[in-house]
């Protein structure tokens, strides 16, 4: 059965310092991957996805990921975070018509 | 982009009453919506799918009676809880998917608070 493991429940990091969120899936086809933000009270927004092509996808925000199938990971990563980027982050792969999402991981951003 | 929309952001009813939620796709087609839960610190929980014109197919555990899904046509569909009770307050989410992506734009969310 598909699913995604996000490792880190709670990640927090200084203001200008670099990030990386951790997601793990499994999948049996070619999996196609998603990383959502989603800030307290609200829905849900697109940070980037990966269908086929280049490993390394390019989001919104200054954001990428990097899709490594050897190691069923799809981790996004940002090289100086800003307290906006404090939010609650989710990982999510398409299967079966549905998305699966990850147990999400809550970043905070220290001044 | 894609908008999705939702009505009401917020809702706070009395046990035994029903609420309906809204869910529009703005500016596309959406031939699938789909209705999630999400309790407070904790992931989506997918609730069921909705095509238009057809019956929900609702995930297993969710009562099929008491959450009324209709997808009435392709810009379109409402979640009704019926019958509230307070275990029912939560934060309901609607998402959309257009004709040809695996690509799901979500509403904004709606807090509902049954006392």
């Amino acid at each position: 059965a598909q699913s995604v493991t996000q490792p880190d429940i709670h990640i927090t990091v200084s203001e200008g310092a670099s990030l990386e969120l951790r997601c793990n899936y499994s999948y049996g086809a070619t999996p196609y991957l998603f990383w959502y933000v989603q800030s307290p009270g609200q829905g849900l927004q697109l940070l980037l996805k990966y269908f086929s092509g280049d490993t390394l996808v390019q989001g919104i925000k200054g954001f990428e990921a990097e899709f490594k199938r050897s190691q069923s990971s799809f981790n996004l990563r940002k090289p100086s975070v800003h307290w906006s980027d404090a939010a609650e982050y989710f990982c999510a792969v398409a299967g079966g018509g549905k998305l699966i999402f990850g147990q999400g991981t809550t970043l905070q951003v220290k001044p | 982009g894609a908008v999705v929309s939702q009505h009401p952001s917020w809702v706070i009813c009395k046990s035994g009453t029903s609420v309906k939620i809204e869910c529009r796709s703005l500016d596309f087609q959406a031939t699938t919506m789909f209705w999630y839960r999400q309790f407070p610190k904790q992931s989506l929980m997918l609730m069921a799918t909705s095509n238009e014109g057809s019956k929900a197919t609702y995930e297993q555990g969710v009562e099929k009676d008491k959450f009324l899904i209709n997808h009435a046509s392709l810009t379109l569909s409402t979640l009704t809880v019926t019958s509230a009770h307070p275990e029912d307050s939560s934060f309901y989410i609607c998402s959309a998917a257009d004709r040809a992506s695996y690509e799901q734009y979500f509403g904004p969310g709606t807090r509902l608070t049954v006392t």
